[in-house]
């Protein structure tokens, strides 16, 4: 079956670096999301990886290893409106998105 | 208008009722899905299209029903809702071409059904 796992919360501190998991197995691939979203509102793309390596955009990298069907997403120099759910989603082969359950992130001060 | 928009806001319906969720997009994206999203699990793919004239079943297609007669609208409805329907749901959109494969969400449909 196709399963995307992350975990469910986490906390960190403000201006800290945090750093989020998601492994996954699914049929086919065809490049691993993570996408952004507060509460109450609709998600955000934040990152698109097809490749292994880091890609790093402002305060956000994400990284990818196929081999290891594994990724993680990280924050740094945090910030109270980071505080949202991260969500990972894999794009399989039929080009549809395998969608996490999301990792709820609080920062605290 | 500017993105894709979706109405109603939220809406509360007792089950048995027929209810269209409307979904409007200006950006000319080819491609457009439905998704359901409840506490604890992650978005579902309810129905897609992925150009105007065509659309295909998702993950969770049962109960739900779409329709793509043109580029801009992407309606979802429920022929007669029931509790399980209870979600919220978002509509979101992609421009065929695009390599990063961003899909854009509207903000959403909060439905209770009684």
């Amino acid at each position: 079956g196709q399963n995307i796992d992350q975990p469910t919360e986490m906390t960190a501190t403000e201006g800290a670096i945090v750093q989020i998991n998601c492994t996954y197995q699914t049929s086919g691939f065809n490049g691993l999301f993570w996408y952004q979203q507060h509460a109450g509102e609709a998600p955000t793309f934040l990152s698109y990886n097809v490749l292994d390596g880091l890609e790093e955009k402002g305060r956000f990298s994400s990284f990818l290893s196929r081999s290891k069907g594994y990724s993680y997403l990280l924050l740094k120099e945090l910030q109270m409106k980071d505080s949202a759910s991260y969500l990972c989603a894999v794009m399989d082969s039929n080009y549809q998105l395998i969608w996490g359950a999301g990792t709820k992130l609080i920062i605290k001060p | 208008i500017a993105g894709i928009t979706q109405a109603p806001t939220s809406q509360i319906l007792a089950a048995g009722r027929r209810m269209t969720l409307r979904c409007t997009q200006d950006m000319r994206h080819n491609a457009m899905y439905w998704y359901r999203q409840d506490l604890g699990l992650g978005l579902r793919l309810i129905h897609y299209s992925n150009t105007a004239g065509t659309t295909g079943k998702g993950e969770v297609p049962d109960g739900y029903s779409v329709s793509r007669a043109n580029t801009d609208d992407f309606p979802l409805t429920l022929a007669s809702a029931v509790p399980s329907q209870t979600s919220v749901y978002f509509c979101a959109s992609r421009l065929a071409g695009d390599p990063s494969y961003e899909q854009y969400f509207g903000p959403g449909t909060r439905l209770t059904v009684t």
